[in-house]
């Protein structure tokens, strides 16, 4: 079984500063890990994800994320936030068992940017 | 055009009409979803097929049904609409002959309101 908790559904920040979202997950195998964003009236983007490649990962828009398996987190940031990531980000957890690919979501972050 | 489309946009209807949503892709993905989103759920997963002859239920399936008519079409219907089935409902993509690293392309969400 797998899960993904968005410890934060409500994030806001003053443009220029950073930004930190968290997601913890549990997961019985080794897992692969995503974050997606979804802009107004739009569907979801993917932003970065990790697949068991390097621990830092890179993605579009200057954001990044780390997975720590000891913490079982892999917490989105970005050094200084512009007023158009104001959006919802969601931590998206697969379960790599073999089985039929699974993502579990989860609730969402929403990102406040003031000016 | 989007690589992702669904029609409608958005529908209002009422209790126990029958309701399809339709999604239709571009990009030449074998695997398509049907996700519904509700606010501080995130997204959940009603169905799913891996090919023209695959069809798999979700985690909620029950109240839904689908229909896979080609490669690049997925219907998603409401036999008889009810009241908490009102949500934004998401078709999504995925590419198995990529490694199937997970990662999901979107439309841009049909929004069903059952009165």
């Amino acid at each position: 079984a797998q899960s993904v908790t968005q410890l934060d559904s409500h994030v806001s920040v003053s443009e220029g500063t950073p930004v930190l979202l968290r997601c913890n997950y549990s997961s019985s195998y080794s897992p692969s890990l995503f974050w997606y964003v979804q802009h107004p009236n739009k569907g979801l983007q993917l932003l970065l994800k990790y697949t068991s490649a390097a621990t830092l990962v890179k993605g579009i828009n200057g954001f990044e994320a780390e997975f720590k398996k000891s913490e079982t987190s892999f917490h989105l940031t970005k050094p200084s936030a512009h007023m158009s990531d104001a959006a919802e980000y969601f931590c998206v957890v697969s379960d790599d068992s073999g089985s039929a690919r699974q993502l579990t979501f989860g609730s969402g972050t929403q990102l406040t940017v003031l000016p | 055009d989007a690589d992702v489309t669904q029609t409608p946009r958005n529908r209002i209807t009422k209790t126990g009409k029958r309701i399809m949503l339709e999604c239709s892709q571009t990009k030449g993905h074998d695997r398509m979803y049907w996700y519904r989103q509700d606010p501080g759920l995130g997204l959940r997963l009603i169905y799913y097929s891996f090919d023209v002859k695959d069809i798999n239920k979700g985690e909620i399936s029950d109240g839904y049904s689908v229909s896979r008519q080609a490669q690049a079409k997925f219907s998603l219907s409401l036999e008889s609409a009810i009241p908490n089935q009102t949500a934004l409902y998401f078709c999504a993509t995925s590419d198995f002959g990529r490694g199937d690293t997970g990662e999901l392309f979107f439309g841009e969400g049909s929004r069903l309101t059952v009165l």
